[in-house]
């Protein structure tokens, strides 16, 4: 089983839909947990911190469980810029080690 | 401030011939991590480096070794490369709160 498992999709919903992702980790020594977004061909790059009691950023929202070990993203009102792979990503407590799901890839259409 | 350097950021090799990803960080930062990401595999762990001259294995080391020369430079050696090696490399670093981590913009390698 991997550490960090996410669907991989896609996701192809119209603009304006609100999108959901969720992404399950094995490890409770998990310490931080994170959604990056990955453009084509390019480097991920940091969205959000995501923390226990919810937090959210414009249109984005993350939530933490750490009973059922689940992260998941909340896309409201999606725009054609939403379109990328969104990863999950968790880093343990020493920092040592950073793992990545697979992705979820999101494509919003007109 | 530059962030993560790596280079090359294009490669293409015949199968057997050898070369090394530099990476370069000015971050100040301890960890140091080498991933490759293949179409549909999201990122997977090479090798990791908590601190200066300490190196680890992570998910697939096969066919590849690294050296932490420095605190700013973690370098990842194909001796001899395979077809199964064409992949997108990425490096990066976290401090050590375990905090964001920051990518180089990639090396595109064919073999």
């Amino acid at each position: 089983r991997k550490e960090v498992e996410q669907d991989p999709g896609p996701f192809n919903v119209p603009e304006g839909a609100t999108v959901a992702f969720n992404c399950t980790y094995s490890n409770s020594a998990s310490q931080s947990f994170f959604w990056y977004r990955q453009d084509c061909r390019k480097e991920p790059k940091l969205l959000m911190s995501v923390y226990s009691s919810g937090n959210e950023d414009g249109r984005f929202t993350a939530q933490l469980n750490r009973a059922s070990q689940y992260i998941s993203l909340l896309i409201r009102d999606s725009k054609l810029s939403d379109s990328a792979t969104y990863l999950c990503v968790v880093i343990y407590s020493s920092a040592s080690k950073i793992i990545f799901g697979s992705g979820t890839r999101l494509s919003i259409r007109p | 401030n530059a962030g993560v350097t790596q280079t090359p950021k294009f490669q293409v090799l015949k199968t057997g011939q050898s070369m090394t990803l530099q990476c370069a960080q000015d971050m100040n930062h301890n960890s140091m991590y080498w991933y490759r990401q293949d179409p549909g595999m999201g990122l997977r762990l090479i090798y990791y480096s908590a601190s200066e001259g300490t190196t680890d294995k992570g998910e697939v080391p096969n066919g590849y070794n690294v050296s932490r020369l420095n605190k700013r430079e973690f370098s990842l050696r194909l001796e001899s490369a395979a077809p199964s090696q064409t992949s997108v490399y990425f490096c990066a670093t976290t401090p050590p709160w375990g905090t964001e981590a920051f990518f180089g913009q990639g090396t595109r390698l064919t073999v």
